[in-house]
């Protein structure tokens, strides 16, 4: 079975700023990992996602995810945000191959001006 | 491509009442997704097809619930009986499977409220 942890249920950090989301997953096998994000009263949309190759993958609006086997992460950064990068942010496993997703609790990202 | 539609958006039931949400995902994608997102939380999966064929079922889809892709096209979630529990925001995704992982494209789900 697959799960997935988001160490921070909330992030405040100030506009411009740089951050970082945690995810951490657990699988006993190879694994497929997703961001997506959320805004309010919306349906998911996917920021990125690692399938193989590199481990470090780029996504939309500037974030992008460094995948690290050893540590069983996939933390999401971005280098400065903007106050639209406002929403809540899930973290998201497909371990069986059959894109059937185990979702983390979710982070939610709050940018003060 | 006009996305996966979820229909309708917002829904209010009184307890014991039946409802059914409709979901259309993107044309030509023969795989179809339900998940449903209680609040605070992340998205469980319930059910997925493969065209027209229901291969999984999550152990939360109790028998209260039935899902539907009758032509391989749109999909239909129906809630017998609801219970305040199952308030949420259902979630449907589609995408294209070809052998290989790709990517799930989510509609903007149905919000259910039991009264």
């Amino acid at each position: 079975a697959q799960s997935v942890t988001q160490l921070d249920s909330q992030v405040p950090v100030f506009e411009e700023a740089p951050v970082e989301l945690r995810c951490n997953y657990s699988s006993s096998v190879s694994v497929y990992l997703f961001w997506y994000v959320q805004y309010p009263n919306q349906g998911l949309q996917l920021l990125l996602k690692y399938l193989s190759g590199s481990t470090l993958v780029k996504g939309i609006n500037g974030f992008e995810a460094e995948f690290n086997k050893s540590q069983t992460s996939f933390h999401l950064r971005k280098p400065s945000v903007h106050i639209s990068d406002t929403a809540e942010y899930f973290c998201a496993v497909d371990g069986g191959g059959a894109q059937k997703l185990v979702f983390g609790q979710g982070t939610r990202l709050t940018i003060n001006p | 491509d006009t996305g996966v539609s979820q229909n309708p958006r917002h829904k209010i039931t009184k307890r014991g009442q039946n409802v059914t949400f409709r979901c259309d995902p993107i044309s030509e994608h023969n795989r179809l997704y339900w998940y449903r997102q209680t609040l605070g939380q992340g998205p469980e999966f319930l059910t997925y097809f493969q065209n027209e064929a229901q291969l999984e079922k999550s152990r939360l889809l109790s028998d209260r619930f039935s899902a539907e892709r009758p032509k391989g096209s749109f999909s239909t979630l129906e809630i017998q009986r609801t219970e305040q529990g199952d308030s949420a925001m259902y979630l449907c995704a589609s995408s294209r499977w070809t052998g290989e992982n790709t990517e799930a494209f989510f509609g903007q789900g149905t919000r259910l409220t039991v009264v």
